[in-house]
């Protein structure tokens, strides 16, 4: 079946510091791809999106490439700051038979930026 | 503020028990979808519901259940708890029937947290 693959955690890093959080995914046929964030105390938001292979989501400074030779979409951020602390999960969307379709999150991941 | 309201935040409850959590999705959304989240297995989708009927489902147990009614909030009962079952429980909504199309975005609430002691 479906599946996702975040990189373990947790992240701390310092203010300004470079991002990347790695995310792999198994599944067949063409899935679309998503990152979202939880803040501390609040549900999931989209933070990105891409829909096809070799689209980029960008959101917010982040960005993610959607690579289908390699099954990934890693999230990535030039200069992360104290806000960005949050927890970021990868997920896949594919449609089943019929009119079904669900998402498939990653475990997630823990980011902490320190100032 | 996604406009998704889920009551209580905070549920704390014995073994054996049966509780039941309610989602009010965002205005004009006929989709409701129930996820839990718990540390070892991430997000997992339980079930959906479009405009009152079952849509699609997930890896819910059979001590779990839900319905959406026709004002579209909708409630997950949970029956027979275990400790396992300690997670957090999210509600989202979207505005389509599904499947989640490219342009379909899920709003999701602040989840309610249970914990089975």
């Amino acid at each position: 079946g479906d599946s996702v693959t975040q990189m373990e955690g947790p992240i701390t890093l310092p203010e300004e510091a470079f991002l990347t959080i790695n995310c792999t995914y198994t599944a067949t046929g063409y899935p679309s791809l998503f990152w979202y964030v939880q803040y501390p105390g609040e549900g999931l938001q989209l933070l990105l999106k891409a829909t096809k292979a070799d689209d980029k989501g960008s959101n917010k400074g982040f960005e993610a490439t959607y690579r289908k030779e390699t099954t990934s979409f890693h999230l990535e951020k030039g200069s992360v700051q104290v806000s960005d602390s949050a927890v970021y999960f990868c997920a896949l969307s594919r449609i089943y038979t019929g009119a079904n379709s669900k998402l498939t999150f990653g475990k997630g991941i823990t980011l902490s930026v320190r100032p | 503020d996604s406009g998704v309201t889920q009551t209580p935040k905070h549920l704390i409850t014995a073994t054996g028990q049966r509780v039941t959590l309610r989602c009010s999705p965002r205005s004009g959304d006929l989709s409701v979808y129930w996820y839990q989240q718990s540390l070892d297995q991430g997000l997992q989708f339980l079930i959906q519901y479009y405009n009152g009927e079952e849509r699609a489902k997930g890896n819910i147990l059979e001590r779990f259940s839900a319905q959406q009614f026709p004002d579209l909030h909708s409630e997950l009962n949970l029956s027979s708890l275990e400790l396992g079952d300690s997670a957090l429980y999210f509600c989202a909504s979207s505005g389509g029937r599904g499947p989640l199309s490219t342009n379909e975005k899920l709003f999701f609430g602040s989840g309610t947290q249970l914990s089975v002691l």
